[in-house]
């Protein structure tokens, strides 16, 4: 069946620098991959999203970068700040089916 | 500033009894879903409805959950009985897809954390 893998399942880095998270979908069909932040006790809340006909998409700090033949996709952090200390979550959903399958999730520390 | 609302916030239950949780989704948004958040698992999908109508339950275990949209602006989940492992925080979701629309962001309620002792 559908499945997205998420690695690494906790990640701490220092602040100002760089976190990149992963991910890998089964479904070759897949054409919409949003990325979640969920801070502790919260909601989670879309911070950015691609579609299989980008390749990269950036807004501000935050990155996310597709490769549909390998079937990865990317979240890249930069100038991590500690607020950005969250579990981030990727997913994977396709026109016609509307279903969204979320990774395990990414707990990420920002170490001050 | 259009939210999905979930209630009840928390729920503190005996192992046995019926359990509700319920779901406003945004207004106009046509699909709905229901996930189950626990440590080991991340966010795991019960159930969707688009249109009302349901499209996939195949996450849910059917012989104590139910999942309903009984008008566009309600959606409920049921447990019954409850068992301690059901405890977790049940997230409800909308968004707006299909047709010629290419699918998007989904909004998530403020999710029930449901404890079954």
């Amino acid at each position: 069946g559908e499945n997205v893998e998420q690695h690494p399942s906790t990640l701490s880095v220092q602040e100002g620098d760089s976190a990149v998270i992963k991910c890998t979908y089964s479904d070759s069909a897949s054409n919409y991959f949003p990325w979640y932040k969920q801070e502790l006790g919260k909601r989670p809340q879309l911070i950015i999203d691609i579609r299989s006909n980008v390749g990269e998409k950036k807004d501000q700090r935050i990155a996310v970068t597709l490769n549909k033949t390998a079937k990865h996709f990317s979240l890249h952090i930069t100038e991590t700040q500690p607020e950005d200390s969250a579990v981030y979550f990727c997913a994977a959903s396709k026109s016609g089916t509307y279903k969204y399958i979320f990774g395990t999730g990414t707990r990420l520390k920002v170490l001050a | 500033d259009a939210r999905v609302t979930q209630t009840p916030r928390d729920k503190v239950t005996e192992m046995g009894q019926e359990v509700t949780m319920r779901c406003q989704p945004i207004l106009g948004h046509n699909t709905v879903f229901w996930y189950r958040q626990t440590m080991m698992q991340g966010l795991e999908l019960l159930a969707y409805f688009r249109n009302r109508a349901p499209l996939d339950d195949s996450g849910m275990p059917k012989d104590r959950f139910s999942a309903e949209m009984p008008d566009a602006t309600l959606a409920t989940l049921k447990i019954q009985p409850s068992e301690p492992r059901d405890s977790a925080v049940y997230f409800c979701a909308s968004g707006l897809t299909g047709g010629y629309r290419l699918n998007t962001e989904a909004f998530f309620g403020q999710g029930t954390r449901l404890t079954v002792v």
